[in-house]
């Protein structure tokens, strides 16, 4: 089954404009922490955000900011703010923690964002 | 410097042929990871490792073996077994348990059947 689902798979948005991404999950695991990368056509992978399960509060990081709505299972990124740097692929991953062989981490089929000038 | 170090960067192997991917990390982390990255896709995880001489498959093993000896190297041999082996592959580790929240991935190897 789908454990990551990334619904668009490509984005445009106006430089300087803010830009939600969208992740959903599904895991029966009460603890897990949830991902947000970045990858560049250079093919480097760079970690943006992290939320913990249990986190209380919606994590940022600069720009970056994760609406963590557990409910819904959603961990949608929000670019503040976007740059043309930030033209580049995004992937929600996340990892799972404590059922047999835990730590298990999986990835989205991510989702291409392009900025416009 | 600390960090992952994937070789080689870029490999061309004959149908036929079984190929192995190198991965060492100076981190002291515990857990590793293969993924296989298709053009425009996302990662797919081949295989993971927890601990020294343990390792489980993912979601796409077929085709791919790996060992995990050292806690710092975990290299993937990719198998004539593995019909369409042409991709990125990409390894990453992290420290284990909850603490573990960085992930660390090398820079990618470039396999190509020829």
């Amino acid at each position: 089954a789908q454990k990551i689902t990334q619904t668009q798979p490509g984005m445009f948005v106006q430089e300087k404009e803010a830009v939600t991404l969208d992740c959903t999950y599904d895991t029966s695991d009460p603890s897990y922490g949830l991902f947000w990368y970045k990858q560049p056509s250079s093919g480097e992978m760079i970690f943006l955000i992290y939320q913990g399960s249990y986190d209380q509060q919606n994590a940022t990081e600069g720009r970056y900011s994760l609406n963590f709505q557990k409910a819904r299972k959603s961990a949608n990124l929000v670019i503040s703010a976007s740059q043309l740097g930030d033209s580049a692929m995004y992937f929600c991953a996340m990892r799972e923690v404590g059922w047999g062989y835990g730590n298990k981490l999986v990835f989205g089929a991510g989702t291409i964002l392009r900025v416009k000038s | 410097d600390g960090g992952i170090t994937q070789s080689p960067k870029y490999l061309f192997r004959k149908e036929g042929q079984n190929v192995t991917l190198s991965c060492e990390q100076n981190l002291n982390h515990d857990a590793m990871y293969w993924y296989r990255q298709d053009p425009g896709q996302g990662l797919r995880l081949i295989y993971y490792s927890q601990i020294v001489n343990d390792f489980q498959k993912g979601d796409i093993a077929e085709g791919y073996s790996v060992s995990r000896e050292k806690k710092e190297s975990f290299p993937l041999t990719v198998t004539s077994a593995q019909k369409n082996p042409t991709a990125f592959y990409l390894c990453a580790s992290r420290t284990a348990g909850d603490s573990g929240n960085t992930i660390y991935f090398g820079e990618g190897s470039w396999l190509t059947v020829v």
